[in-house]
């Protein structure tokens, strides 16, 4: 059964980067796309990019020029970085499976495996 | 950019009670629309992927339809573990593939 875990600190200062790990276990990291999603408190759900099987990944233009997202395949995880952070980046950040589900004939993207999320809050 | 809207923001309602929740999108994204049901301090979970297709263990009171821009989801005959966020989210397969949500729809208990 294939679970996710985020780690990082949970605490970064204004300006500073932010980064954060999926640890994956039951599964291999190189077969699925993988994505990282995030939550402000109260509010919904944004998605951040998606790292693509094929090492290609592609970000929400909103965030484009500040996040990176890259594999580690000899620890089985997955990471994300985003530079020059202000508290409008503090969230709960979350990193899931990018599923690609059989639907009538094609495949259709969902995210249908997540980890618990983990709380980043950008404060001096 | 594809944009989401759900509708309503918040909704309250009974046990028992059937509700229908409303997303649109800016443009036409077919059926390209997956519905996640979110629990207080939890993580989502996929309930609807296609429009209408359930998720495996998902109830059948759960209904999704539409396509297009207008897509709704629909609990049958509400159950107390069915208080929750819904949120909404397309993934239209064509450039620049991203995956947009909803701002999402509180279900409380009246």
């Amino acid at each position: 059964q294939m679970q996710l875990l985020e780690s990082g600190p949970r605490l970064v200062k204004p300006s500073e980067t932010l980064s954060l790990v999926c640890a994956i276990s039951g599964a291999s990291v190189k077969t699925y796309d993988w994505s990282w999603i995030r939550q402000p408190a109260g509010r919904g759900l944004e998605w951040i990019g998606r790292l693509y099987s094929s090492g290609n990944t592609n970000y929400n233009p909103s965030l484009r020029g500040r996040v990176a997202m890259s594999v580690d395949s000899s620890k089985n995880q997955f990471s994300l970085k985003l530079n020059s952070v202000t508290a409008a980046d503090t969230a709960v950040y979350y990193c899931a499976r990018a599923g690609e589900l059989l639907w009538f004939g094609e495949l259709i993207s969902a995210f249908d495996i997540w980890g618990q999320g983990t709380l980043v809050t950008v404060s001096s | 950019d594809i944009q989401m809207t759900q509708s309503p923001s918040s909704l309250s309602a009974s046990v028992g009670d059937r509700v229908t929740i409303t997303c649109r999108a800016s443009e036409n994204i077919r059926s390209y629309l997956n519905w996640y049901q979110q629990m207080p301090g939890k993580a989502p979970r996929l309930l609807i992927y296609g429009a209408s297709t359930l998720q495996t263990g998902v109830p059948s009171r759960f209904f999704g339809s539409g396509s297009g821009t207008e897509f709704t989801l629909t609990i049958g005959s509400l159950q107390p573990e069915d208080f929750a966020t819904y949120h909404c989210q397309q993934t239209y397969n064509t450039p620049p593939f991203t995956h947009t949500f909803g701002q999402g729809t509180k279900l409380e208990i009246k």
